[in-house]
């Protein structure tokens, strides 16, 4: 398996703008997260998934950010509007299921917003 | 999930044994402890986990107290490319219950 794969690894973008991250996780994965990381903030982690449903989303910042997971192998988390405060790596990862398993996660998207 | 402690920096010089401590004194019975480290600008990346027992493996050993209020991570002969932010998680996953959540972490400086 390639492990988890992000796309963009790169995306730069003006203010206003939609942007969508995507995140292909580890085939047979049963859990997906998506993190934010700056700076200021560490690693947040935004939402996760369980089974394709999402499970707790009280990490996402606010209505502008929202996360999909239309089947086992995609998900996707859109910024609509963006801004420049957003700017930050996003990282997914992907876990299976039961107490014991380790989270892989990808290189991360790093967003810029100008 | 419960919380962790580490501390902000430690150093360790090339080729020593570098021990990195963590206190989760309100681990409850079914969670686990998690060692991640993240290299300058990767994605973090998975260590060693653990839930009662001492573990080991290629990378690091994993002494958890045998009260689990604590856990150490042992990289026994560090290099300068374990230099990185080295961060302890407990995690229970049990259900559709199973969040990943990163505290601030240890930044190692492995020095020559």
């Amino acid at each position: 398996d390639a492990g988890v794969i992000q796309s963009p690894r790169h995306e730069v973008t003006e203010m206003g703008q939609e942007v969508t991250l995507r995140c292909k996780p580890i085939s047979g994965h049963d859990y997906l997260f998506w993190y934010r990381q700056t700076m200021m903030r560490g690693l947040e982690l935004l939402i996760y998934f369980n089974n394709n449903v999402p499970i707790d989303d009280s990490g996402m910042p606010e209505d502008r950010f929202s996360a999909k997971m239309p089947n086992a192998s995609f998900s996707t988390l859109k910024i609509q509007p963006s801004e420049p405060r957003d700017s930050a790596v996003y990282f997914c990862a992907s876990s299976s299921q039961g107490g014991g398993t380790e989270a892989f996660f990808g290189q991360g998207t790093r967003l810029t917003v100008v | 999930d419960a919380k962790t402690t580490q501390p902000t920096s430690m150093d360790c010089a090339e080729g020593r044994a570098a021990n990195l401590p963590c206190n989760h004194s309100t681990i409850s019975g079914n969670e686990y402890v998690y060692w991640y480290r993240q290299i300058h600008s990767q994605g973090p990346q998975y260590i060693i986990h653990g839930l009662k027992n001492n573990e080991t493996n290629e990378m690091a050993s994993l002494i958890i107290t045998e009260d689990r209020k604590s856990s150490t991570l042992i990289l026994p002969h560090a290099t300068l490319r374990d230099t990185a932010v080295y961060y302890c998680i407990v995690r229970v996953v049990w259900r559709s219950q199973g969040n990943l959540i990163f505290g601030k972490g240890t930044k190692l400086s492995v020095k020559p």
